[in-house]
């Protein structure tokens, strides 16, 4: 069965600090993985995405990494703002099948003064 | 404003009344999709289209759900005769078929129901 798994539920962190989202996924055959922000109350938006052959992508302070062999990815905040609070979303794309996204639950973060 | 758009933004309505809301995609996108999120929890996928034709509906969406997308453009969702279990924010997205297809999400409807 297709499962994205996100890790930890919620994490709290201060200012200034890094921090690392998790996300395992179970999907096959594999095509994609997004990682998208949702602060409260507004839609997803998009921050990265990598297929099969990238193993790292960057977007300002945001690392996203893939390792295809364990099927694991992860987002990293580099000194953390109180604007990054938000649910972090990981959306798996599979290559066949019609609807092919696989989203996880999220991981809402908190970062304070 | 060429994002995606919903109205309305929040909508309280008592239980059994029907409801209507509206997506208007990017402009040139091709596919629409329709999700529903509660709280904690990461958007479920309801249906989505290509062009005017819905492709596949999740078994979320019960008889009382209904999605169209006549021309090809804009998007409603119906939910008839409510229930309280239906609150939650309805979000919208839309892309363009490419390779990397990726979906740009609309600001959501937030439906309570009492």
């Amino acid at each position: 069965k297709n499962q994205v798994e996100q890790s930890p539920q919620s994490l709290i962190i201060l200012e200034g600090k890094n921090c690392t989202l998790q996300c395992n996924y179970t999907v096959s055959p594999f095509s994609n993985l997004r990682w998208y922000k949702q602060d409260t109350g507004r839609g997803p938006v998009s921050l990265t995405i990598m297929t099969f052959s990238e193993n790292t992508k960057s977007n300002g302070r945001y690392t996203a990494t893939l390792d295809a062999d364990t099927k694991q990815s992860s987002l990293h905040i580099t000194a953390s703002q109180l604007s990054d609070s938000a649910s972090y979303i990981c959306v798996v794309s599979a290559r066949t099948g019609t609807y092919k996204y696989i989203f996880g639950t999220g991981t809402r973060l908190k970062v304070l003064a | 404003d060429t994002g995606v758009s919903q109205n309305p933004r929040h909508k309280i309505t008592k239980r059994g009344q029907n409801v209507t809301f509206r997506c208007d995609p990017i402009s040139e996108h091709n596919r629409l999709y329709w999700y529903r999120q509660t709280l904690g929890q990461g958007p479920e996928f309801l249906t989505y289209f290509q062009n005017e034709a819905q492709l596949e509906k999740s078994r979320l969406l019960s008889d009382r759900f209904s999605a169209e997308r006549p021309k090809g453009s804009f998007s409603t969702l119906e939910i008839q005769r409510t229930e309280q279990g239906d609150s939650a924010m309805y979000l919208c997205a839309s892309s363009f078929l490419t390779s990397t297809d990726t979906q740009y999400f609309g600001p959501g409807t937030r439906l309570t129901v009492l």
